[in-house]
């Protein structure tokens, strides 16, 4: 049982959008602690794609943006991609936990 | 170029011991914390250890408390795993990856980027 919920697939065709969630609480992500979301391609190690809720590091492109909003956060993908499947992470800080990282459990991205 | 490239992995025993190597390059390796991330087979991420740029500040996962040990070799850019006593459980592949302060947690601090390719541990008899 993961700190962070995420759910466990989303799918959408290419060219659409898809939104993933990232459910928390007072503890961390409520607690004005940030979000940062990996993408994890098959076979391959993870990778940051949004840092501090909203911001891409360089060379991830625009089509991938993220939110926050009380305990909650998303990830949204626009002009979905072939490409883009695989699993994504919603990470932060908790502030009642002696582990103090907490990851979601992931969601698997298919795209159809 | 930062490059982060583990080695040490293998099968190892129950009650056993091994160390992961994580050797760091393209950056100035002691103004960055350091980290070991885990994920067992099929299964998500965990964020086993952390190590501060000097080495003096480390966490650890309750899950490995007491039988891992983190460690750095600033002089030779690279980072430890000792893993004493693993369990079946502790079977994963482990990352390291780079922390974005010299201290294991602040403002601003808390993320993983980048990810060495991972090395695969297997605990089995």
């Amino acid at each position: 049982q993961s700190v962070l919920t995420q759910p466990p697939s989303v799918s959408g065709a290419p060219g659409q959008r898809v939104t993933i969630s990232c459910a928390g609480s007072n503890s961390n992500i409520g607690a004005r602690y940030d979000v940062h979301w990996y993408q994890q391609l098959p076979g391959t190690a993870p990778k940051l794609l949004i840092f501090g809720n909203t911001n891409r590091p360089s060379g991830v492109p625009d089509r991938f943006s993220g939110s926050k909003s009380g305990t909650s956060a998303s990830l949204a993908i626009t002009g979905l991609q072939a490409e883009d499947e695989g699993d994504y992470y919603c990470q932060s800080y908790d502030s009642s936990l002696s582990d103090r990282v907490v990851f979601g459990g992931g969601t698997k991205l298919t795209v159809l | 170029e930062v490059q982060l490239l583990e080695s040490g992995g293998g099968l190892v025993q129950p009650g056993g011991s091994l160390r992961l190597s994580c050797a760091a390059s393209g950056f100035t390796f002691n103004n960055y914390a350091m980290s070991w991330v885990r994920q067992a087979p099929g299964k998500g991420l965990e964020c086993v250890s952390l190590i501060s740029g000097d080495g003096g500040t480390t966490h650890y996962a309750d899950s490995v408390k007491g039988r891992f040990t983190i460690s750095r070799d600033n002089s030779k850019n690279t980072l430890y795993l000792e893993m004493n006593s693993p369990r079946v459980e502790d079977t994963a592949i482990y990352y390291c990856a780079t922390r974005p302060l010299v201290t294991i947690f602040g403002s601003g601090g808390n993320r993983f980027d980048p990810w060495g390719q991972g090395t695969l541990v297997t605990v089995s008899s």
